[in-house]
């Protein structure tokens, strides 16, 4: 496909467990954004990538919260211990670059649940 | 600080009817980016626009049309004829131009309802 996919589309988990969100791009971005999206509110950023390092991570909520780009395509939104108050929609978008003239194109989603 | 403010929650029109959807953003930078993006029910973000804070040039595209003015820090999007698949939440985001820092910031969203 061409555009950016996420697995799960679903995830429910119990409070203090460990969960793994993957982000697969579009292939050739070099970007990679990750986003959460609580009920009735707009994208909160979390963390991006440039290639395979964090470019900046300052909306990762607490330590909690790690992503990985380790080849510089896939990603993973890693969360532990996790609380009922993580459950939102995750959402991951890229683009080709970090530069004005890209748009940033969303995926559909994993929405986690924390019961 | 960046903000992004839409004012408006909801909004329900008829068919064909236009409609106006309201952004109001604040930032301290001379030079950013503001984009609007629709969310319909299936959930994933579609991207409108992208306009650069250097260009207050109006612009329509088929049945949208963008009115940015720097003067008020405002980017409204209209809908001219509304149709019932444009039923969905729209959001107004927000960029700095740096070399580095690329996210949004996102608005609260619009959610327009349209009926026939």
């Amino acid at each position: 496909g061409a555009g950016v996919s996420q697995t799960p589309s679903n995830k429910v988990t119990e409070k203090g467990k460990y969960v793994e969100l993957r982000c697969d791009p579009i292939s050739g971005h070099t970007a990679l954004y990750w986003y959460r999206q609580s009920l009735g509110q707009g994208p909160e950023f979390l963390i991006y990538f440039q290639g395979t390092g964090a470019a900046d991570d300052s909306g990762l909520p607490n330590d909690r919260f790690f992503a990985v780009r380790p080849e510089g395509s896939v990603s993973t939104l890693k969360i532990q211990r996790t609380e009922r108050g993580d459950s939102a929609v995750y959402l991951c978008a890229s683009s080709a670059g970090t530069s004005w003239s890209t748009g940033q194109f969303f995926g559909p989603g994993t929405r986690l649940t924390v019961l | 600080a960046q903000k992004v403010t839409q004012a408006q929650t909801e909004i329900s029109v008829v068919e064909k009817e236009d409609v106006t959807l309201d952004c109001v953003y604040e930032t301290r930078d001379t030079t950013y980016y503001l984009f609007w993006y629709k969310q319909p029910p299936s959930g994933e973000l579609v991207f409108l626009i992208r306009r650069n804070s250097f260009d207050e040039q109006n612009e329509i595209s088929g049945r949208y049309s963008w009115n940015f003015q720097k003067s008020t820090s405002s980017f409204n999007f209209t809908i001219t004829a509304s149709q019932v698949v444009d039923s969905a939440v729209y959001f107004c985001a927000l960029r700095r131009n740096t070399g580095t820092a690329s996210k949004l910031t996102f608005g609260t969203g619009t959610r327009l309802q349209v009926t026939l």
